[in-house]
């Protein structure tokens, strides 16, 4: 099966500061990626859909200066939380849709705790 | 608009006992439905997927999913569950020829010994 890595894992930065999350599409080429954000015992909320090389399309409420989406390649997407406050922490997940024989699936990245202090 | 409703949030059982997740959905257009399992701290894991055909969808660790038109539902089943099932289930719909994906709220399904 397609597999999607997500990087990094955990990551704990000071408020204020920026931190970029990399979601890789490591055996296809994903046209389409997804960004969400699962809060604790709770279900995904889609945050944005990036398609490769034009502007991520934000979801309502969903600040596109705060959160950055980049799909520069058919197998990178990045996800800049900027000037981050502790309301950011959450777990995020990308997730990663082809053409082809995969595009009836979305395949899912491991998932990015992000703790802001 | 597609919505999907899972209608419980825990559910208990013993281990070796089977099992039934609920989950209906809405949509005023033909879909495609998935369950996905997510462990601690981890991302999702499709487990099966209904996209067209027979309506018992078989899927990884045993599980099985039913599609049913008439009463837009698609439960997921283990006929004997075990302790490493322990996990959140989430059932997602999607419009045929459409990229999101929407999700329940989710099911923690715990394995008691």
């Amino acid at each position: 099966g397609a597999v999607v890595s997500q990087h990094p894992s955990r990551v704990i930065c000071k408020s204020g500061t920026s931190v970029k999350i990399e979601c890789r599409s490591l055996d296809f080429q994903a046209t389409t990626m997804f960004w969400y954000r699962q809060f604790p015992k709770q279900s995904l909320m889609l945050m944005a859909t990036s398609n490769e090389g034009s502007k991520a399309t934000y979801e309502q409420g969903v600040e596109k200066d705060k959160f950055l989406i980049n799909h520069a390649s058919l197998t990178l997407s990045t996800l800049t939380v900027t000037s981050a406050h502790p309301e950011d922490s959450s777990f995020y997940i990308c997730s990663a849709r082809a053409a082809g024989r995969y595009n009836t699936e979305a395949f899912f990245g491991q998932g990015t705790r992000l703790t802001v202090v | 608009a597609q919505s999907v409703t899972q209608l419980d949030s825990q559910v208990p059982v013993f281990e070796e006992a089977p099992v039934e997740l609920r989950c209906n959905y809405s949509s005023s257009v033909s879909v495609y439905l998935f369950w996905y399992v997510q462990y601690p701290n981890q991302g999702l894991q499709l487990l099966l997927k209904y996209l067209s055909g027979s309506t018992l969808v078989k899927g990884i660790n045993g599980f099985e999913a039913e599609f049913n038109k008439s009463q837009t539902s698609f439960h997921l089943r283990k006929p004997s569950v075990h302790i490493s099932d322990t996990a959140e289930y989430f059932c997602a719909v999607s419009a045929q020829g459409a990229q999101k994906l929407v999700f329940g709220q989710g099911t923690r399904l715990t394995i008691n010994p």
